[in-house]
């Protein structure tokens, strides 16, 4: 699975969006986008994935660049409950292979009033 | 609907003790992982398991063992606890669809001290 990087902290302010960064310039043509958040002590959750098209959810927006070297995911009104820790990972979805996701250091956003 | 639960939330353990620590799921899905998780660290891989009666290594899998006798339940066992042991454990679930496995869904943590 290729390796990320991401900004270890960020601020944002309430009402804002936020704009996570992430880079993966070795990412391969079957590897897909994911993006996780860990709000202190409770187990991650599932934000919003993408192959090559932007995508969006209810929670948040993906935007991956053309070469697909990096990824933007943006929340776009945070609020104080979006503190957490943002993981970006990028795997192989492969049909019974396990789907094993390899979490680094993330990116700690802060949403301050 | 419950989604993921872990049994139990905390433990403290001696050195050399050993437990099993249990996961389950009411969402009828296949795949089941247990991920510890150091201070200031992201998760790490230690077990996994694509199905019933079926489990494979991690990234971090000494000093463990798994089994998955039911689809619903994945057990973590340390036969003799370490102080390097000592972390938060999350177990996840997740279903395939169409082209592969979809995102999981975790637990609320189990926190174990090995002293």
């Amino acid at each position: 699975d290729a390796k990320t990087t991401q900004p270890p902290s960020m601020d944002c302010a309430e009402g804002r969006a936020a704009n996570l960064p992430c880079n993966h310039s070795t990412i391969s043509g079957n590897e897909y986008v994911y993006w996780y958040r860990q709000i202190h002590s409770q187990g991650p959750q599932y934000i919003i994935h993408g192959l090559k098209n932007n995508e969006t959810n209810e929670m948040a927006s993906l935007i991956i660049t053309e070469d697909r070297k990096s990824s933007t995911l943006i929340l776009p009104h945070a609020t104080l409950r979006d503190t957490a820790v943002y993981y970006c990972i990028v795997r192989v979805v492969v049909y019974n292979q396990g789907g094993k996701l390899i979490f680094g250091q993330g990116t700690e956003l802060s949403v301050k009033p | 609907n419950a989604g993921v639960t872990q049994t139990p939330k905390f433990r403290v353990l001696k050195t050399g003790q050993s437990m099993t620590l249990l996961c389950a799921q009411d969402m009828n899905h296949e795949y089941m992982y247990w991920y510890r998780q150091d201070p200031g660290m992201g998760l790490r891989l230690i077990h996994y398991s694509v199905g019933e009666g079926t489990t494979a290594k991690g990234e971090v899998p000494d000093g463990y063992n798994v089994s998955r006798l039911k689809k619903q339940n994945f057990l973590l066992g340390l036969e003799s606890a370490a102080p390097s042991q000592t972390s938060v454990y999350f177990c996840a679930s997740s279903y395939t669809r169409g082209t592969g496995t979809r995102e999981q869904y975790f637990g609320p943590g189990t926190r174990l001290t090995v002293t």
